[in-house]
């Protein structure tokens, strides 16, 4: 069954500093790969993607992730923080027998430090 | 494009009432799923729909739930009677097509039972 996990549920950074959030998946199949980002009191809203393509992914916002095989781990960067980068950020894979279903991880809760 | 549509956004009621969540999808959507948020639990999928039938509903998390979706435009969640620990965010999302597509959220019904 494919999982992910993603390491440290809150994550404090100054302003203009470097975002690392990190996830590693398990997956018996080449996995599909997502970060979502959730603002206080809205849906969850999409960053970016990984589907077999190209392995550094750019996303909104300034985000982007590279995929890692060998280290089965999809890491989420951004070279400077924003105050308006607070968020709650889930890393998923797709699952389920026909590819639809998506499995989050915990989140990672981030707070931007002025 | 309006995004996925759920109503209401904040729902009270008191223990034992009958609760109906709502769901209108992306028009052109042909999966549907339905999710709920708690601090203790993260992020679960309760059931999904594809093409209107429900595919996976092993998520529900007892007989007092059930979700209907009687066409590709209109999807409901029901739980009847409501507890207190129900009590929690949900969120419809959906799909285009039936594989390795990302989900979009709607901005989700925050509950309340007292």
């Amino acid at each position: 069954a494919q999982s992910v996990t993603q390491l440290g549920s809150h994550v404090s950074v100054s302003e203009g500093a470097l975002v690392l959030l990190r996830c590693n998946y398990s997956s018996s199949v080449p996995p599909y790969l997502f970060w979502y980002v959730q603002y206080p009191n809205q849906g969850l809203q999409l960053l970016l993607k990984y589907t077999s393509a190209a392995t550094l992914v750019k996303g909104i916002n300034g985000f982007e992730a590279e995929f890692k095989k060998s280290e089965t781990s999809f890491h989420l960067t951004k070279p400077s923080a924003h105050m308006s980068d607070a968020a709650e950020y889930f890393c998923a894979v797709i699952s389920g027998a026909a590819g639809n279903k998506l499995t989050f991880g915990g989140g990672t809760r981030v707070l931007v430090k002025p | 494009d309006a995004g996925v549509i759920q109503s209401p956004r904040h729902e009270v009621t008191e223990m034992g009432q009958e609760v109906t969540l709502r769901c209108k999808p992306i028009s052109g959507h042909n999966s549907l799923f339905w999710y709920r948020q708690t601090m203790m639990r993260g992020l679960e999928l309760l059931i999904y729909f594809n093409n209107n039938v429900p595919i996976d509903d092993s998520g529900m998390p007892e007989d007092r739930f059930s979700a209907k979706m009687p066409n590709a435009s209109f999807s409901t969640l029901k739980i009847q009677p409501s507890e207190p620990r129900d009590s929690a965010v949900y969120f419809c999302a959906s799909s285009p097509g039936t594989s390795y597509n990302e989900q979009f959220f709607g901005p989700g019904t925050r509950l309340t039972v007292l």
